[in-house]
């Protein structure tokens, strides 16, 4: 069973409204992404954290997207102005190593579905 | 998703194999990862390779052809229980990214 917790399970959201998810990843492991999972099942990359620190996000996530990861709290993402469009399974994933010649491993959380009305 | 890409079913039957294929034409190359993810729980991992050639790992074996942008993964011996999506991803190098392709839906048959 994954040992990063994704809550809520489930976000129901008005078009407009703001819509916030979290992630407690794996202890011990100073990397998380966020991936967004369409209804086809296509990933989409968000952003990734090392400990505090941005690593990369695309343009999506600067404008209505926002996500942080602080010491000690659980990381989370929000989205300010909900479209229908952001419809989907975001999903949280943590690593020990990432970068270089590492085998570059991902440990998923169980997602958050979000749908915006 | 970034050149990634998979074909989206593929049907066996139980106590046989299945081979699942990716190609990818991303702009650089630091590995390719196997996952599987079941109707509504998160993607677990699989395998990883990085050199070309066969990687047998039992039940999972994966195949790589970097001059050729192509990998599989082949399940043997198989069980209903496999029954999932099989996601290939491809990771780049300076990017810190996994891109991942949509997945294989493989549905195996008594």
């Amino acid at each position: 069973n994954s040992k990063v917790i994704q809550t809520p399970r489930y976000l129901v959201k008005g078009q407009g409204q703001k819509a916030k998810m979290r992630c407690i990843p794996e202890k011990g492991h100073p990397v998380v992404f966020w991936y967004q999972q369409n209804k086809n099942n296509e990933f989409k990359f968000l952003i990734n954290f090392q400990n505090q620190e941005v690593l990369q996000q695309i343009d999506m996530t600067e404008k209505r997207f926002s996500a942080e990861c602080p010491s000690n709290s659980p990381c989370s993402l929000e989205i300010q102005s909900s479209e229908a469009g952001d419809s989907a399974l975001y999903l949280c994933a943590s690593s020990r190593d990432w970068g270089g010649a590492h085998q570059n491993t991902l440990y998923f959380g169980a997602g958050t579905r979000l749908s915006v009305l | 998703g970034q050149g990634v890409e998979q074909p989206d079913n593929l049907m066996s039957v139980e106590g046989t194999f299945a081979r699942v294929n990716c190609t990818y034409s991303t702009s650089g190359f630091n590995g390719l990862s196997w996952y599987q993810q079941r109707e509504g729980h998160a993607p677990v991992f699989l395998s990883y390779v990085v050199l070309d050639g066969l990687k047998d790992s039992g039940h999972f074996s994966t195949f790589l052809s970097r001059s050729n942008g192509y990998s599989y993964l082949l399940l043997t011996e198989l069980q209903i229980k496999d029954s999932a999506s099989y996601l290939c991803a491809v990771s780049m190098p300076n990017y810190n990214v996994l891109y991942f392709g949509s997945g294989t839906k493989l549905t195996v048959e008594p």
